[in-house]
């Protein structure tokens, strides 16, 4: 059995501050998958990062970065200098076979 | 295609009613995956497809759902009788290969139809 967790339900920040989301999962297989997804208000979703389990490099594209733990299950995600456009909600999710387990989800509100 | 087209966008079924979704895959994607995105957030997996085989059914409610990927034919996901618990968001996704086994591939979704029974 494979599990995700986002503890945080929402998160408000204002502009240019910096946002964490944290992602706790379980799952008995040495090989898995990790995936970052945004799903902003006209509902798509768009695919962000996908990271293998043996590859605990952290990872930056422009804004966002990526901090995998393996030893604390822990795959968090890092907004920095936030904007508005980044207003979404933000799914975490795990693969070790043919399928997806997503999180339930952490809504991301940035103010101008 | 290069994108994972759903249709209808909005679909609106009386209780009792069937409702029929389609979702065209990605050409070249052998791989399919249909999920029910309940309350905005929630994602509940129903089923996935290797070409026209079904490979895992275990998510979908049986005695009311059903999907069929046919060659040639968008694949479709079909509720019969529907019930007001089955207002969701159907999403849709393809990949080139299962998201679990490739090196560099992921699922790929669709933008969703919306269902709503009244």
């Amino acid at each position: 059995a494979q599990k995700v967790t986002q503890a945080q339900t929402e998160i408000s920040v204002v502009e240019k501050e910096d946002v964490t989301l944290d992602c706790v999962y379980e799952t008995r297989d040495t090989t898995y998958y990790l995936f970052w997804y945004k799903q902003p208000p006209s509902g798509e979703l768009v695919f962000l990062i996908r990271r293998n389990s043996f590859d605990e490099q952290n990872e930056i594209s422009g804004r966002y970065s990526w901090n995998f733990q393996k030893s604390t299950s822990s795959f968090n995600f890092t907004i920095t200098a936030s904007q508005v456009v980044d207003s979404a909600v933000y799914f975490c999710a795990l693969t070790n076979d043919y399928k997806l387990s997503f999180g339930a989800g952490t809504t991301v509100t940035v103010r101008a | 295609g290069e994108e994972v087209a759903q249709t209808p966008k909005h679909l609106v079924r009386g209780e009792g009613q069937k409702a029929k979704l389609y979702c065209a895959p990605i050409k070249g994607h052998s791989y399919v995956f249909w999920y029910q995105q309940v309350l905005k957030n929630e994602f509940k997996f129903l089923i996935s497809f290797q070409n026209e085989n079904v490979f895992d059914e275990t998510g979908m409610p049986k005695e009311r759902f059903s999907a069929k990927c046919l060659p040639n034919s968008p694949c479709s996901l079909e509720i019969q009788a529907t019930k007001l618990e089955d207002s969701a968001v159907y999403f849709c996704a393809s990949s080139q290969s299962s998201p679990g086994r490739a090196v560099s591939t992921e699922a790929f979704f669709g933008q969703g139809t919306r269902l709503t029974v009244v």
